[in-house]
C-alpha cells in the first residue's frame, strides 16, 4: 500500500526560526512532491512542489527532496505567525493522477 | 478565474437521506478529483476523471457512493443512503493535466 508518513507535530518555534518539515513516501515510482498548507476550516493550498532530487528556492520556503532515501522536507525561514497551519505533503506517479497525501504536520509559530 | 466551485459549503442531513454534493473545475481543466477529509484517515482519493471519463474509483468506500461527469464543467458526488460515518468534510480538484491540483472550498458534510 502507497503510503505518505508525517510526524503529526504539533512542532512549534518561535517567530524568526526556521521550520523544518519532514515527510517519507513508501512508492518508489513517485515522480512529484508537493507541500500544500491548510489553514484551519480551509482548502489544501499548494505552496511548493519539487521534482528533482535537490533543494528548490521560493521565497522563505525550500524543498528538499531525495529520492534514494525517499524523503522530501520542507524548511520555512523567517517563520511568521501567519504560517502557523497544517502543512500536508503529497506524492504523484503521473501528471493528472490522484495525489497519496500525508496526514499532515501541525506548525505553531508563536510571536 | 473564480477556482474550483463547490455547493453546498455545508451539508446537514440525516441517516438514510440522499446527498449530492456539486463540483465546478477551473475552465479549461481537464481532470477532476473527489477527496475525503476525515481527522482519522485524512485527506484520501475517491474517484476522478480525466477528460469526464472515470479513471480511477478504487477509493470509492462502498456502492452508496456514485461520482458523475456529464461534462467538462460540472461533476457531482451522490451518496445513498447516507451514513454517520459519512461525515466528512469532501473536496473536489482540477488540473490542467499537470501534477498541481488546485482544491475547492469543499463541503462539510453532516450525516445525524
Amino acid at each position: 500500500q502507497k503510503e505518505v508518513e508525517q510526524n503529526s507535530g504539533p512542532l512549534s518555534v518561535p517567530e524568526g526560526a526556521i521550520a523544518s518539515l519532514n515527510c517519507t513516501y513508501s512508492d518508489r515510482g513517485s515522480q512529484s512532491f508537493f507541500w500544500y498548507r491548510q489553514y484551519s476550516g480551509k482548502s489544501p493550498e499548494l505552496i511548493m512542489f519539487i521534482y528533482s532530487n535537490g533543494d528548490k528556492e521560493d521565497g522563505r520556503f525550500t524543498a528538499q527532496l531525495n529520492k534514494a532515501s525517499q524523503y522530501v522536507s520542507l524548511l520555512i525561514r523567517d517563520s511568521q505567525p501567519s504560517d502557523s497551519a497544517t502543512y500536508l505533503c503529497a506524492v504523484s506517479r503521473q501528471a493528472g493522477t490522484a495525489l497519496i497525501f500525508g496526514k499532515g504536520t501541525t506548525l505553531s509559530v508563536s510571536s | 478565474d473564480a477556482g474550483v466551485i463547490q455547493s453546498p459549503r455545508h451539508e446537514v442531513t440525516e441517516m438514510g437521506q440522499e446527498v449530492t454534493l456539486r463540483c465546478k473545475p477551473i475552465s479549461g481543466h481537464n481532470s477532476l478529483f473527489w477527496y475525503r477529509q476525515t481527522m482519522m484517515r485524512g485527506l484520501e482519493l475517491l474517484i476522478y476523471f480525466n477528460n469526464n471519463v472515470p479513471i480511477d474509483d478504487s477509493g470509492m468506500p462502498e456502492d452508496r457512493f456514485s461520482a458523475k461527469m456529464p461534462n467538462a464543467s460540472f461533476s457531482t458526488l451522490k451518496i445513498q443512503p447516507s451514513e454517520p460515518r459519512d461525515s466528512a468534510v469532501y473536496f473536489c480538484a482540477s488540473t490542467p493535466g499537470g501534477y498541481e491540483q488546485y482544491f475547492g472550498p469543499g463541503t462539510r458534510l453532516t450525516v445525524t
